[in-house]
């Protein structure tokens, strides 16, 4: 079955402790994105990559890192979170060829609590 | 920076009739013109898009209108029923300068509710 994962679906965590959510579509997708989710904000994107090894800054990327090492996998590290990146995230991917956005398929979601 | 305003943000309407959201975009260059639906505790799913080079698109009772020289696009549902009940996205494609890659900025989202 075509889809997007992600792990884990629920964190709580404190300030300050490394962090790590996955990311993995079986898709072929060249373009993956993440994005956070506030309400009253909607989606807004943190990074996205064209392929692997090119990442790109999104419109809110402080306090986040990514790498794209493999076509499958788009990791979102969090180094030193903090209470204001609570929020529910959602990573995405695109086929993407030539580096444009396509149909974007979401996976379920991560739901971070920084305390 | 390059931004997309959504109007309006809560919408109710009576099932059957039609309900209509706005959008405007602000980058002259944007191509890709997207809308979400998202269910309440669900991902975002794609419901229709429009590229550029159309003015309109229709799929059963869902189409999007787009006029490239006024920047602004809009969802169109007909005969609404309530499983049409859902917040709606609308995004837009950004080219970024500096690549040959895109980034899609969203709008902030119309929940509209169906009365039976």
């Amino acid at each position: 079955e075509a889809q997007v994962t992600q792990n884990p679906r629920y964190l709580i965590t404190v300030t300050g402790k490394k962090l790590t959510v996955t990311c993995s579509q079986n898709m072929n997708h060249e373009y993956m994105s993440w994005y956070r989710q506030d309400p009253g904000l909607g989606l807004r994107q943190i990074y996205y990559s064209m392929n692997v090894e090119v990442t790109d800054k999104g419109d809110v990327p402080e306090g986040y890192k990514v790498s794209r090492k493999e076509k499958r996998n788009f990791p979102l590290i969090l180094e030193s979170p903090s209470p204001n990146q609570t929020s529910l995230y959602f990573c995405a991917s695109s086929l993407g060829l030539a580096g444009e956005v396509e149909t974007q398929y979401f996976g379920p979601g991560t739901r971070l609590l920084v305390l | 920076g390059e931004n997309v305003e959504q109007h309006p943000s809560t919408l109710s309407v009576q099932e059957g009739d039609s309900a209509v959201i706005k959008c405007t975009y602000s980058d002259s260059a944007s191509n890709y013109f997207p809308w979400y639906k998202q269910e309440l505790g669900k991902r975002p799913q794609l419901i229709i898009d429009i590229r550029s080079n159309v003015g309109e698109k229709k799929d059963q009772r869902i189409a999007v209108t787009l006029n490239k020289t006024a920047k602004h696009f809009s969802l169109h549902i007909t005969e609404t029923q309530p499983e049409d009940s859902a917040v709606y996205f609308c995004a837009a494609s950004i080219h970024d300068g500096y690549s040959s890659a895109s980034k899609i900025i969203f709008g902030s989202g119309t929940r509209l509710s169906i009365r039976p």
